[in-house]
């Protein structure tokens, strides 16, 4: 059954490091997204993809924060300088259409230091 | 409170009893969607209700929605150890584009055998 795979499943950086969480999602999909969840807390959304461009971006989402579609496969976050409070778990998703079920990889556990 | 808000938050009950969980929003929705995750793990779309259905089943799942009350509840009939984890609410009110699914806090359902 096809996936979104998610690299690396952990990763520790010093604060002020940039960081680039990989995604591979499902192939035939159209839209692309990012959420993370701090732990103990809800699930945010910080960004949509489509068409080689975002959608739409939360208020976390600040410049610090990028998203990129390199090539036909992956889809990548990066974060520039990171701080402490960007430690959580993020998630990648991909979904068919711009409506349905969303369909989330394992995560990537980001812990600044 | 906030959009998709679960209660109750914990919910312990014995295999083979029903349990329900119930989700609360604030704006006018597309759909509303049932999310479950287990520990540390990824979140696995377990059903989606649109916002012109009252009730929705899935095998053992069974979703109704009260778009009068902004609520939804979640009912796991016959349950069993496996179905131990969190399960999240999530309602799409993107007005176009790609969905943006605002999650609530959770249930964190635990089956004793």
């Amino acid at each position: 059954e096809p996936e979104v795979t998610q690299t690396p499943s952990h990763q520790v950086t010093q604060m002020g490091q940039e960081v680039i969480l990989r995604c591979v999602p499902i192939s035939n999909h159209l839209y692309f997204y990012w959420y993370r969840q701090i732990l103990g807390q809800k699930v945010e959304f910080l960004v949509s993809f489509y068409n080689n461009e975002i959608s739409e971006k939360s208020e976390i989402f600040d410049d610090q924060f990028s998203v990129e579609r390199p090539d036909g496969s992956n889809f990548t976050l990066k974060i520039r300088s990171t701080k402490l409070e960007d430690s959580a778990m993020y998630f990648c998703a991909s979904s068919v259409g711009n409506t349905g079920e969303l369909f989330f990889g394992e995560g990537s556990r980001l812990t600044v230091l | 409170s906030q959009q998709g808000e679960e209660d109750p938050q914990a919910l312990s009950i014995q295999e083979g009893e029903n349990a329900t969980m119930n989700c609360s929003y604030k704006t006018s929705i597309n759909n509303l969607q049932w999310y479950r995750q287990n520990s540390g793990r990824g979140l696995v779309h377990l059903i989606l209700i649109r916002s012109n259905e009252r009730e929705k089943h899935s095998g053992r799942l069974r979703v109704t929605l009260d778009t009068s009350k902004k609520s939804s509840s979640l009912l796991i009939t016959a349950s069993r150890a496996a179905d131990t984890a969190s399960y999240f609410c999530a309602t799409d009110a993107a007005l176009q584009g790609a969905q943006k699914l605002v999650f609530g806090q959770g249930t964190r359902l635990t089956i004793n055998p």
